[in-house]
């Protein structure tokens, strides 16, 4: 079983609604991660925290908007989503972020933007 | 660019005999390589990992062999279970992007009972 949480699991929002998804570990990681994943395809980087600061942001679109209020909890604010943004979310954590820590995955939340 | 792994592949293996999977990468810098299994509606559970100044590594049932004369990754299951079904990602830590992680396209296992 994975130690990072995600919730929710399953969310559907309209275009025109604001929601987050949030992520939890205490496995004492100072890296965290959102990562997005479509059907049939690998997951593919959106954002990276490294000691609660936003190192790594994949050129991703505003309306997704990243926050870590602290080491062991990160969340995905969501507004004014388009319908291909519908999507496996992904949230992971790693012990620090390169080389060699390996970086652990939670069960996803599964967004429907309609 | 950013390529790692080739398309989806399907492998079907008979349960009891043993999986090979492959992965070519495309990053010659790339210092750490992960494989992941991913089963439907789930995220991604890690398997094994190998550093770039290894060329194998044995886990339980589990071996990673890594060529980097030819930037390949192999995952070697024994004795696959029907327990093994899913998706297979290998991942590769690419320094020169910032310590970003990268995967390849994934390969199904199927395995017959």
């Amino acid at each position: 079983d994975t130690e990072v949480t995600q919730t929710p699991k399953h969310l559907v929002m309209g275009m025109t609604n604001k929601k987050s998804l949030k992520c939890e570990q205490h496995m004492g990681h100072r890296a965290m991660y959102w990562y997005k994943q479509k059907a049939k395809k690998p997951p593919e980087l959106m954002f990276v925290y490294s000691y609660e600061k936003l190192s790594i942001n994949e050129s991703v679109p505003s309306r997704f908007s990243p926050e870590c209020p602290n080491s062991s909890l990160l969340n995905l604010h969501l507004h004014a989503l388009q319908p291909e943004d519908s999507a496996l979310y992904l949230c992971a954590s790693s012990q620090l972020h390169g080389q060699g820590n390996t970086i652990y995955f939670g069960e996803g939340s599964w967004l429907t933007v309609v | 660019g950013e390529s790692v792994g080739l398309h989806l592949p399907t492998l079907s293996v008979q349960e009891g005999d043993n999986s090979i999977i492959n992965c070519a990468y495309s990053n010659s810098a790339s210092d750490y390589f992960i494989w992941y299994k991913q089963e439907s509606g789930k995220g991604p559970q890690f398997i094994i990992d190998i550093r770039s100044n290894m060329d194998k590594r044995q886990g339980q049932r589990v071996t990673v062999l890594l060529n980097k004369t030819v930037k390949h990754l192999s995952l070697q299951i024994a004795a696959t279970q029907p327990g093994d079904s899913a998706v297979y990602f290998c991942a590769e830590n690419v320094r020169e992007y910032g310590n970003k992680l990268v995967f390849g396209a994934g390969t199904i296992l199927r395995v017959k009972s």
